[in-house]
Parts: C-alpha cells; sequence; structure tokens
C-alpha cells in the first residue's frame, strides 16, 4: 500500500518570501503524485500533478514541485507567496492503474504581512 | 459548468439521529468518492464508486456508515445512529476514469455536527 507524509503540519512565512512544502511518499509499485489545495471553507482544487516525464511540474499560481525518485519526495515550492495563497496543501498519490487517492496529513501556510 | 454539488452545506443534529448526505457529481464522470475530514485524521478515502458500483468500501468505518448510488448523478452517504464523533467534514469527489491523471473534483463538503 502507498502513503504519504507532510512533514510540516504548519509553515509560517512572510508575504513575498519563499516557501518549501516538503512531501515524502512510499510505494513498492510506480506512483502517480498531486498537489492539491484547500482554501478555507471550499473543497480542495489541484495545483498540480507529476505522471511521468520531465521532473520538475508547473502548476497554477506560481507553483511548481521537483519529482525526486532516489528520495521519494514530492516538495511543492514558489519563489515569492503573496497572502492569498494562505490555504491548507495536501500531497496525494495513486497507484499506477489505480482509482485510489490517498492524501497526506496536510500542511497549513499562513503568510503574514 | 456546474461542479460537484453537495447538500447540506451544514447539518447539526443530536445524537442518535439519521444523517443523509447528498452529493451529485460532474455530469460524464463515472467514479465518485466520498471523504472525511476531521483535524485528527486528515483527509480519510470511506468509500469510492466506478460506473455506480461500489468498489473499496473499506475506509467506511462500522455499519452505522452507509453509502449508495443509484444512478450516475447521485449518491447518499447515510449514517444512523449518529455520534458526536462523526462530527466532521465530509466531502464528495469525482473524476473521469480515462487515463492516468484522473484529476478529482471536490464538492465544497457537508460539515456535520453532532451534539
Amino acid at each position: 500500500a502507498q502513503s504519504v507524509t507532510q512533514l510540516d503540519s504548519q509553515v509560517p512565512v512572510f508575504e513575498e518570501a519563499p516557501v518549501e512544502l516538503r512531501c515524502n511518499y512510499s510505494s513498492s509499485v510506480s506512483v502517480y503524485l498531486f498537489w492539491y489545495v484547500q482554501y478555507p471553507n471550499q473543497g480542495l482544487q489541484l495545483l498540480l500533478k507529476y505522471l511521468s516525464g520531465s521532473t520538475l511540474v508547473k502548476g497554477i499560481n506560481g507553483f511548481e514541485a521537483e519529482f525526486n525518485k532516489s528520495q521519494t519526495s514530492f516538495h511543492l515550492r514558489k519563489p515569492s507567496v503573496h497572502i492569498s495563497d494562505t490555504a491548507e496543501y495536501f500531497c496525494a498519490v495513486r497507484r499506477q492503474g489505480a482509482q485510489k487517492l490517498v492524501f497526506g496529513q496536510g500542511t497549513r501556510l499562513t503568510i503574514n504581512p | 459548468d456546474a461542479g460537484v454539488i453537495q447538500s447540506p452545506r451544514h447539518e447539526v443534529t443530536e445524537m442518535g439521529q439519521e444523517v443523509t448526505l447528498r452529493c451529485k457529481p460532474i455530469s460524464g464522470h463515472n467514479s465518485l468518492f466520498w471523504y472525511r475530514q476531521t483535524m485528527m485524521r486528515g483527509l480519510e478515502l470511506l468509500i469510492y464508486f466506478n460506473n455506480n458500483v461500489p468498489i473499496d468500501d473499506s475506509g467506511m468505518p462500522e455499519d452505522r456508515f452507509s453509502a449508495k448510488m443509484p444512478n450516475a448523478s447521485f449518491s447518499t452517504l447515510k449514517i444512523q445512529p449518529s455520534e458526536p464523533r462523526d462530527s466532521a467534514v465530509y466531502f464528495c469527489a469525482s473524476s473521469l476514469d480515462l487515463g492516468p491523471s484522473g484529476e478529482l473534483f471536490f464538492g465544497e463538503g457537508s460539515r456535520l455536527t453532532v451534539l
């Protein structure tokens, strides 16, 4: 079975500072990786996904993530955050050929002015 | 286009009462998922359907929980009897069963409070 670990439950940063949200996964088979964002009182929205090919994936709102197979990581980055990025971010993994998506515990990103 | 529609958005009930949560997936999607979100346990997959058939219900906590999908445009999650520990936000999500991308589209959730 696959699992996802998000290493930080909360990350506070100042506006316009860079941010990295960490995600590690474990799986005995090949997987697809996703980052979702949840704004307050809303459902989750897809930020970006890694299926194959280039290990650097670009998503919406200036976010990007890098797949590192040797370290089984899929960290999310943004070079300069904005107040509107305040949200909870979820890393998720899906085994190839499966429908089931397994989520990490989430990282709450707080942007301070 | 309409997204995933869930109702009610908020439900407050007393312990022992029956609760029914409803979901209308995006038209054309043939996979539907029910998730529960709590502070303690995060997002947990309860059950998912493919072409209206339950595929994996291993996440359903106990017999008090049941889910149905009578047709491609409607699903229910029922809790009977409800308990305070069932208080959570319940999300429904749907996806197209095409290829590996399989993006899930989430509804806005149903916030359940059991007193």
